[in-house]
């Protein structure tokens, strides 16, 4: 089962920033957030990742809280290709080594 | 790099048909997997493999479904027969050890 909790759906207007939350209350220490979108049935595309401390690079920026149980992926200027389904992603340590296992995710819309 | 590459990308059979999709990882990384993507039941873990050996297979849903990995370069996912609930969009991705994983185009499978 995966290991997090997000909204089913979020919406935000073309070039304001969108804020995707995430709850992970039960992430151990050594465990990485990692953040993925699929838009419209291609393959999902890795988008960031981070341990404790806040990360950012050419596509998005991830704030996770100090007790590390949430996180929020920021796109800082959303556009309408951004329109996808966001995936919060804890890995899950398996017999031979994380796996990733996707829940349901955040289908954002980004109107005009 | 070419990154993932699934083949083929699209796939109409008829019922009881063997199905065979193909997979090359990015070289160099020594983990492969296989997700299903079905409106229904999202995007489930199939089976993954580590330096080409299974290592966690649960998830495959029956027997008519297998998974090799004869090299580093190259794995199969067969299902034999086919039924008409096998439809849906199947995904490999590869990662090197504990590093982001990353995900082909996947392959649309309609089994009429």
């Amino acid at each position: 089962d995966a290991k997090t909790t997000q909204p089913t759906s979020m919406d935000c207007a073309e070039g304001r920033a969108a804020n995707l939350p995430c709850n992970h209350s039960t992430i151990s220490g050594n465990e990485y957030v990692y953040w993925y979108r699929q838009i419209h049935s291609q393959g999902p595309q890795y988008i960031i990742h981070g341990l404790k401390n806040n990360e950012t690079n050419e596509m998005a920026s991830l704030i996770i809280t100090e007790d590390r149980k949430s996180s929020t992926l920021i796109l800082p200027h959303a556009t309408l290709r951004d329109t996808a389904v966001y995936y919060c992603i804890v890995r899950v340590f398996g017999t031979g080594g994380f796996k990733t296992i996707f829940g349901a995710g955040t289908r954002l819309f980004v109107k005009a | 790099d070419a990154g993932v590459i699934q083949s083929p990308r699209h796939e109409v059979t008829e019922m009881g048909q063997e199905v065979t999709l193909r997979c090359k990882p990015i070289s160099g990384h020594d983990y492969l997997f296989w997700y299903r993507q079905t409106m229904m039941r999202g995007l489930e873990l199939l089976i993954y493999f580590n330096n080409n050996v299974p290592i966690d297979d649960s998830g495959m849903p029956e027997d008519r479904f297998s998974a090799k990995m004869p090299n580093a370069s190259f794995s199969t996912l067969k299902i034999q027969p086919s039924e008409p609930r096998d439809s849906a969009v199947y995904f490999c991705a590869s990662r090197r050890g504990e590093e982001t994983q990353y995900f082909g185009p996947g392959t649309r499978l309609l089994v009429l």
